[in-house]
């Protein structure tokens, strides 16, 4: 059962146009939200969170929404660019749990 | 400051043979422990989880078994490797409490 989900295994974009990246979640225990981001052979990064008493949360040009009733979240990337290439995971922790559930991630290709 | 090392980095092993991955981390004292593991095409799934020395968690049922025999140490094994173990291994680590996961540099684990 597959409580994260991230539709779409890669998305390509050109270099200064925005990345939007997609996540879906079933479980409504779900309290807070984080965005990694993966090189090949190396360890995610921590990139941006938010709590699920917030609908958005900025860091320069990183930005994450979430819809609640939707139960989506996203994150845009504006402006995108080369380095941003790499592997992103949406991840999602239960109310109480010491762990975080996964995403399938998404493979996202800026192009010059 | 808080670091996390994981090793080997790289493990060619044939089918039948034991697995020893070991991670360690520095600069906090009773992190929440992880390994979660990236196979070909897949996301990031979590196999254990530790709150303490041991206390672990299994999430899926499988040929792994996970020891934290120190606060700082966590350590992921199998007696007898499958060529389905393949993949790439990370250790991560997390303050009590809180939903940020800290990855190691990963551990890629192929079984022939």
């Amino acid at each position: 059962d597959q409580q994260v989900k991230q539709n779409s295994p890669s998305l390509s974009v050109q270099e200064g146009r925005i990345s939007i990246l997609n996540c879906d979640y079933t479980n409504s225990m779900f309290d807070y939200f984080l965005w990694y981001k993966k090189y090949p052979a190396e360890g995610p990064t921590f990139l941006i969170s938010i709590s699920s008493i917030k609908d958005k949360n900025e860091d320069g040009r990183f930005t994450v929404f979430l819809n609640k009733s939707a139960k989506h979240l996203s994150l845009h990337i504006v402006p995108s660019q080369p380095g941003d290439s790499a592997v992103y995971f949406c991840a999602a922790r239960d109310t109480g749990f010491q762990k975080l559930v996964f995403g399938t991630g998404t493979r996202l290709l800026v192009s010059p | 400051s808080q670091t996390i090392h994981q090793w080997p980095a790289t493990l060619v092993q044939p089918v039948g043979s034991p697995l020893s991955l070991e991670c360690t981390v520095e600069g906090t004292s009773n992190p929440n422990l992880y390994w979660y593991r990236q196979a070909a095409g897949r996301g990031l799934q979590l196999l254990f989880y530790s709150v303490g020395i041991g206390q672990i968690s299994s999430e899926v049922p499988q040929n792994l078994s996970a020891s934290r025999p120190q606060d700082r140490q966590f350590i992921l094994s199998s007696k007898k490797l499958l060529l389905s173990d393949s993949g790439f291994y990370l250790c991560a680590w997390s303050a009590s409490g809180t939903g940020e996961l800290f990855f190691g540099e990963g551990s890629r684990l192929t079984v022939l």
